[in-house]
Parts: C-alpha cells; structure tokens; sequence
C-alpha cells in the first residue's frame, strides 16, 4: 500500500535552534517528492521538490535531502525563525497524478 | 504572482443543503483540484480536472461532484451536506500535465461545517 509516514507529529523547539523532521514512504513507483509548509489556516506553499537522483536541495534555511534507496527524506531547518511556525508536509508523487500526501509534522517555534 | 482564490474562507451549512465551493486561479494552470484535509490525515483528493469539461475521480469523490466550464475556474458541489463532509477544503492548480515537477500551487482553503 502506498503510504507516506511523517515524524515526529510535533516539535516545540526554541528559536534559534535547528531541527529536522522526518519522512518515510513506501510508493512505488517512485516520481519525484514535494516538500510543503502549510501555516495555520492556509493552503500549503511548495519548499521543495526532488527527484530520484537528488539527494539533497536547499531553500534559503530549508535543506531537503533524499535517500531513494531507504525511501526517506529530511527537512533540516536552520536557525529556526518564529515564522517558521507550521506544518510542514512531505508529499510523494507516484504514477500519473497519484499524489501521496504525509499527515505533516507540526513544527512550533518559542521565543 | 500565482493566485489561487476560493470564494469563502468560512462556510456553515445545515444537513441536507447544496453547496458550493468555487476555486479560481489566474495562472493559465491546466490542471486543478479539489482536495480535504482533516487533523491527523494527509490531504485526500477528492477530485480533479485535466482540462474545461474534463474531470476524473480522485480517492474520495463520493459526495461530491465538481464543474469545469471554464480553464480558470473549477468548482465543487456537495448535492446534499452531511456532518461528515465538515472540513478544510483546498483547491489547487498545477500547469504540467502528468510527470514532471509540476508544483502544486493552494488556495487559502475553505473551512466548511455542516450542522
């Protein structure tokens, strides 16, 4: 079964500090991988997006890495901002228009 | 700059009404869709069009039923409301068509209950 499986649920970390956030899926085949940021309230905005020979690509302070042969991805996300508030979605892309959408990590930043 | 609008941030309807939600995007994207999204799930897609008139079943679709009459706006009808369809529904827009790193560009969503 075509799953994306994101960890953890949630992170509460100080601003100023890094983190990163996880992202396990078993879809086949494989197209390509999306990283979204979704603020409360709002549709999702792209971060991201890798392709099987990617193994890493960066955003400004988001870094997204990609290991297609474990099928895990990374979001490292550097000197963390209170804007950086969010979810943050992994999203796999399989055949077609097949779209297999992570639940996303709640990520919160305290001053 | 992209721009994906939905015609209500915030909808309440009783059981039974028919609703719509409108999406409009002013991108010249071809491809559109509808999707839900509920706390601890990954956004389901409900359904999508490929082209004006086009439209296919996503993984959801039952309940809904959605209008494509023209390229930049797509909408979403719920014949006949129920409980179960209280959610955030978010619209987006892609222009590639299948393949490729077509990013998906959202609406604001809209946050629907039903009574």
């Amino acid at each position: 079964k075509n799953q994306v499986e994101q960890s953890p649920q949630s992170l509460i970390i100080l601003e100023g500090k890094n983190c990163t956030l996880q992202c396990n899926y078993t879809v086949s085949p494989f197209s390509n991988l999306r990283w979204y940021k979704q603020d409360t309230g709002r549709g999702p905005v792209s971060l991201t997006i890798m392709t099987f020979s990617e193994n890493t690509k960066s955003n400004g302070r988001y870094t997204a890495t990609l290991d297609a042969d474990t099928k895990q991805s990374s979001l490292h996300i550097t000197a963390s901002q209170l804007s950086d508030s969010a979810s943050y979605i992994c999203v796999v892309k399989g055949s077609n228009y097949q779209l297999i959408w992570g639940a996303g990590t709640k990520l919160i930043i305290k001053p | 700059d992209v721009k994906v609008t939905q015609s209500s941030r915030y909808l309440v309807k009783r059981t039974g009404e028919k609703v719509f939600l409108e999406c409009v995007q002013d991108m010249d994207h071809e491809n559109m869709f509808w999707y839900r999204q509920d706390p601890g799930l990954g956004l389901r897609l409900i359904y999508f069009s490929y082209d004006v008139k086009m439209k296919e079943k996503g993984d959801i679709p039952e309940g809904y039923s959605v209008s494509r009459e023209k390229k930049e706006r797509f909408s979403l009808i719920l014949e006949s409301a129920s409980t179960n369809q209280t959610s955030m529904y978010l619209c987006a827009s892609t222009m590639a068509p299948s393949g490729g790193q077509d990013t998906q560009y959202f609406g604001p969503g809209t946050r629907l209950t039903v009574l």
